[in-house]
Parts: C-alpha cells; sequence; structure tokens
C-alpha cells in the first residue's frame, strides 16, 4: 500500500478563497483523523470519522472548516472563505480500530500533509 | 481534560549517547501510546505502539515504556547517531474518546 495520501502538498491561497484539502486512507482503515500543526499550537485534532461516520468534530475551529468522508477511500476538507490565521500543515491519518478481546488497538498512520498558505 | 506533555522540549547530545525522552498523560484510560518521529518539512513516521496491556515495545535501538497509573511514557534511543535527530512526538489514545491526542514533542539534535 501507498500509505496514506494527501493532495495538494503546498497551497497558496488569497484570503477569503475556498481551500480543499484531499486524503486517500490505507486501503482497509475504518479511522480517519483530519490534524493541523502549527508551531504555536502543536498538532491539534480538528475531526476524526469512523467507518466514514463523523464521530467528533469539537476541533473543528469555526463553521468556516468542514469535512466529508463520502466512502471509504476519500476524504475532504474545506475551508470557506479562508483566512491568513487558517496557514499551517494540515496532515491526514487513517487507522484500523482493532477491538480485541475488549482491548482497542489502534495505530495511526500519516500523511505527508499539505502545507497551507493564506495570503 | 486529557493532555498530553513532553519533556524536554528540546535536546541536545553528543553521537554515541544513550538518551530518555518522557511523555506524561493526564488521563490512564489509555488504549494505546504511541511514539512518533517528525523531520523537518515531512509528515509523521510511527515508531512504536504500546498497548494499554503493555509494558514495553522495542524496535532495534528504540524502546518505549508504558506506566499507566503513574500517567508516563518514556522513550529510550541507545547510541545516539546524527541521524536520529528529528523531532519525537508521543500520542496517548484516550478511551472514551477514541482519539490520539498529541504532546508538543522533543526537538533532539545528536551532534557528530
Amino acid at each position: 500500500d501507498a500509505g496514506v495520501i494527501q493532495s495538494p502538498r503546498h497551497e497558496v491561497t488569497e484570503m477569503g478563497q475556498e481551500v480543499t484539502l484531499r486524503c486517500k486512507p490505507i486501503s482497509g482503515h475504518n479511522s480517519l483523523f483530519w490534524y493541523r500543526q502549527t508551531m504555536m499550537r502543536g498538532l491539534e485534532l480538528l475531526i476524526y470519522f469512523n467507518n466514514n461516520v463523523p464521530i467528533d468534530d469539537s476541533g473543528m475551529p469555526e463553521d468556516r472548516f468542514s469535512a466529508k468522508m463520502p466512502n471509504a477511500s476519500f476524504s475532504t476538507l474545506k475551508i470557506q472563505p479562508s483566512e491568513p490565521r487558517d496557514s499551517a500543515v494540515y496532515f491526514c491519518a487513517s487507522g484500523l480500530e482493532d477491538w480485541t478481546r475488549d482491548r482497542l488497538v489502534a495505530e495511526a498512520f500519516f500523511g505527508q500533509g499539505t502545507r497551507l498558505t493564506v495570503v | 481534560k486529557q493532555e498530553v506533555t513532553q519533556i524536554p522540549a528540546a535536546l541536545s547530545v553528543p553521537e554515541g549517547e544513550n538518551l530518555v525522552l518522557n511523555c506524561s498523560f493526564t488521563d490512564s484510560a489509555i488504549y494505546n501510546l504511541q511514539w512518533f518521529r517528525q523531520d523537518p518539512g515531512k509528515g509523521l513516521t510511527s515508531l512504536l505502539l504500546i498497548q494499554s496491556s503493555q509494558r514495553e515495545q522495542t524496535s532495534g535501538r528504540l524502546n518505549a515504556s508504558l506506566d499507566k497509573s503513574s500517567g508516563r511514557s518514556t522513550l529510550y534511543i541507545a547510541a545516539s547517531q546524527p541521524g536520529d535527530s528529528a523531532t519525537y512526538l508521543c500520542a496517548a489514545y484516550f478511551s472514551g474518546t477514541y482519539k490520539y491526542i498529541f504532546g508538543t514533542g522533543t526537538r533532539l539534535k545528536v551532534l557528530a
């Protein structure tokens, strides 16, 4: 497997424009996470999907952010309208939640990230 | 609130030294703890995963331990090399919330 694939790798956009980030998780994984990384705040979890269903979106900063997972092999994170403070590296991660003997085993695998710059 | 803390924030050591990176978490009800490595401008690479029922995991020169009762994990790197220079992050997968919470990382520099 090629691992978690994110696109684009870099995105530069003007304030007010819509930005769409894409993620292809590892085949067979049932969990997907979107994280944002900045120098000031480190890695922050934005949203978590399990079996394509959003389970926890409490980390989504504002209504300008939305995420979808229409099927098991694709997810998007959209920012509309974008603002300079959204500039960060956005990571997608996938994992396989395996309830083995009532003990959850879940190892997360990360994509290479999308570096977003909003000017 | 579930939080993960890593100390030190940065570490610089001469090549060949054995070193320990620390990770602490506020809630002992975790399923897993995972250690990652991040090189500048790159994604996160998984190093070791410790399940809650385990005490430690080893991979080559790396050994990670987990003490749930004290809310601590350590990553031990033996015979450090310049190629080990990177940021090391730990993440706790908390029960109930089913999500990984990351520490802020330890930036390691191994001097040749």
